[in-house]
């Protein structure tokens, strides 16, 4: 079965302390894995793809396919990252499609 | 903005009652997806449609019901409804990013049951 487990409900860092949010996935298929961050209940936004490697935000993400996680990084954390964040796995359908399957996510709080 | 549109914003009706939610996808993209993301469940897939048919079902009640038009918005039925359906729905379209498909979400529609 797919599952995506976010442990932390709630992380509070200072500002410009590092950060590090952490996904694991179990998945029996070839992970796809993304970082969605929603800010006050707005819209989900795509902030990072595994497949492409970039840093978003100052924000990175390393798949580990020996520990099955796909934790979120930040060195120095921002006030303006302080939302809503999703670890969320692409997962093949019986129609041929993907659906993506979510963490309960992480709610940071960075701290002046 | 993600080019994906949702209409209404907020909905407040009574149970029982019968609602629709309506999704405008990204211009090109043939997939719709809804999730619905409540305090309890977290987010959550109900179903994809992808250019009018029905490809794919998560967790999504028989109460519920959707479908894709010919013009690719879809709309996203809820009837007969419980205080317990009263969530956020999104809708995503996706489009193929090389090697593999990335969901780009809606604003939303907030929906609470009375």
């Amino acid at each position: 079965a797919q599952r995506v487990t976010q442990p932390e409900k709630l992380l509070s860092v200072f500002k410009g302390a590092p950060v590090e949010l952490k996904c694991n996935y179990s998945y029996s298929g070839s992970p796809e894995l993304f970082w969605y961050v929603q800010y006050s209940r707005q819209r989900l936004q795509l902030l990072l793809r595994h497949i492409s490697r970039e840093s978003i935000k100052g924000f990175t993400a390393d798949l580990n396919k020996g520990e099955t996680s796909f934790h979120l990084k930040k060195p120095f954390a921002q006030e303006e990252d302080s939302a809503m964040y999703y670890c969320a796995l692409s997962v093949g359908t019986q129609g041929g499609s993907e659906k993506l399957v979510f963490g309960k996510g992480t709610k940071l709080t960075v701290n002046p | 903005d993600s080019g994906v549109t949702q209409t209404p914003k907020h909905l407040i009706t009574a149970t029982g009652q019968r609602v629709t939610l309506r999704c405008s996808p990204r211009s090109g993209d043939l997939s719709v997806y809804w999730y619905q993301q409540s305090l309890d469940q977290g987010l959550q897939f109900l179903i994809q449609y992808y250019n009018g048919e029905e490809r794919a079902k998560g967790n999504i009640l028989e109460r519920f019901s959707a479908q894709q038009f010919p013009d690719l918005h879809s709309e996203l039925n809820l009837s007969s409804l419980e205080l317990g359906d009263s969530a956020l729905y999104f809708c995503a379209s996706s489009a193929y990013g090389g090697d593999h498909y990335e969901q780009y979400f809606g604003p939303g529609t907030r929906l609470t049951v009375t």
